[in-house]
């Protein structure tokens, strides 16, 4: 059974931060590992992907990912947050199948 | 322009009562989905189809029936809505070349009452 887990419900940060949403994943096999933003009232938009070669990976609005095969982690990252980007962040895994199975979510809020 | 379009955004509706959600993609893609999301939670998968005149189960599917009449369209029915069954309702659609990458409606928004 593959699971997702974020572990961090809420995070808070100020303008121009730094952040890091965190994403670990349980399963045994190749899989792809991905991103997605919701703004409140609106339905999810993909951000970035990851199914195999360079670990990070580089996805809309300056945000990147890095996959660990070690730690089973798929985290994601932004060097420098704007306000715009407060929105709750899901990680998805997919067993190489059509099926993504989403982690409960992080609500990402920015303040000014 | 939306290419993953639902209807209707909002609708309440009596307990016992039959709702169907529409959606409808211009992707020109194979696969479609219907999800649910609880406020505070994931989305969990209700029913999919990969082709035209099929569906399939999700991971929750009791209390839905699914309708794929053709690759554009997908509705969702609920023959007798309950309380339990208040929630967002999220159509998505991908293909086999993209990945597995989803791409979304703007979800209808359902209260039973």
């Amino acid at each position: 059974t593959q699971t997702v887990s974020q572990s961090d419900a809420h995070v808070t940060v100020f303008e121009g931060d730094s952040v890091e949403l965190r994403c670990n994943y349980s399963y045994g096999g190749s899989i792809y590992l991905s991103w997605y933003i919701q703004h409140h009232g609106h339905g999810l938009q993909f951000l970035l992907k990851y199914y195999s070669g360079n670990p990070v990976v580089q996805g809309v609005n300056g945000f990147e990912a890095e996959f660990s095969k070690s730690d089973s982690s798929f985290h994601l990252r932004k060097a420098s947050v704007h306000w715009s980007d407060s929105a709750v962040y899901f990680c998805a895994v997919s067993p190489g199948s059509w099926q993504l199975i989403f982690g409960s979510g992080t609500q990402l809020t920015v303040m000014p | 322009e939306a290419a993953v379009t639902q209807s209707p955004r909002s609708k309440v509706a009596v307990t016992g009562g039959k709702v169907t959600l529409s959606c409808h993609q211009t992707n020109n893609h194979d696969y479609m989905y219907w999800y649910r999301q609880d406020t505070g939670h994931g989305l969990r998968l209700i029913h999919y189809s990969y082709v035209a005149d099929s569906t399939e189960k999700g991971d929750i599917p009791d209390g839905y029936k699914a309708s794929r009449p053709s690759q554009e369209n997908f509705s969702l029915i609920l023959e007798l809505a309950s309380l339990s069954q208040t929630a967002v309702y999220f159509c998505a659609s991908s293909d086999t070349n993209s990945g597995n990458t989803l791409y979304f409606g703007e979800g209808s928004r359902l209260i039973v009452v």
